[in-house]
């Protein structure tokens, strides 16, 4: 079953906009990281957050936690065409050493030029 | 690249056929995870290898089994294929004392 759930399910910008994408889960959570997949290819790790962190910075990634409403945000700022994808979250566990991620449904990222 | 390999890209089945998928190892990366994901949906959990055992399982039945060897590297084997189990197949590795999982290009299996 999906953890959790991404919003919007898709999103359209202009090339240079920002892009927000938000994500709920379910239970508590040792982590969540984001990915991101190209037209049904294997996912890419983006970033990583720890349920006792709040804010995480990676380039123009930037990742919000909200451990009390169970909730993230991913924001890629000055978007790029390239940048079109589905991006999901995932969450892992806080205990147990399958610390196996739980994925949302994802959302569909679309950057027109 | 994560540097991470599936094998074959692409099978085309027919139910009730068995298959055998693989995965290739990075070094140091001797956990292997095992992930379905249907058309549209997030991937889905199947189980996840450590040191050649298995220590975890999703919600999946026996029917769908792996093997880890001792080069880390992984199969999955479907038994008695069905329609339902068209899907990509992605294995993930990582390391110890590490949460980034690395994913490769997965396996399109069809099942007609």
């Amino acid at each position: 079953s999906q953890q959790g759930e991404e919003d919007p399910q898709a999103l359209s910008i202009q090339e240079g906009e920002n892009a927000t994408m938000n994500c709920s889960y379910k239970t508590s959570i040792n982590n969540l990281q984001w990915y991101r997949q190209n037209s049904g290819r294997g996912l890419v790790h983006l970033i990583l957050i720890r349920s006792n962190e709040r804010e995480k910075h990676s380039g123009r990634l930037r990742v919000t936690l909200d451990t009390s409403k169970k909730s993230s945000s991913l924001l890629i700022t000055a978007s790029r065409a390239a940048d079109t994808a589905s991006y999901f979250c995932a969450t892992a566990p806080p205990s147990g050493s399958a610390r196996q991620l739980t994925f949302g449904s994802g959302t569909q990222l679309t950057v027109l030029p | 690249e994560t540097g991470v390999t599936q094998s074959p890209t692409h099978l085309i089945k027919t139910r009730g056929q068995q298959v055998t998928l693989r995965c290739s190892s990075q070094s140091g990366h001797n956990t292997v995870s095992w992930y379905q994901q249907a058309l549209g949906q997030g991937p889905q959990f199947i189980f996840q290898y450590y040191r050649e055992e298995e220590n975890g399982r999703g919600n999946f039945p026996p029917r769908f089994s792996g093997l880890q060897f001792p080069n880390y590297s992984s199969e999955l084997n479907v038994n008695a294929l069905e329609l339902d189990d068209s899907a990509l197949y992605l294995c993930a590795q990582r390391g110890d004392g590490t949460d980034t999982q690395y994913f490769g290009p997965g396996t399109r299996l069809t099942v007609l």
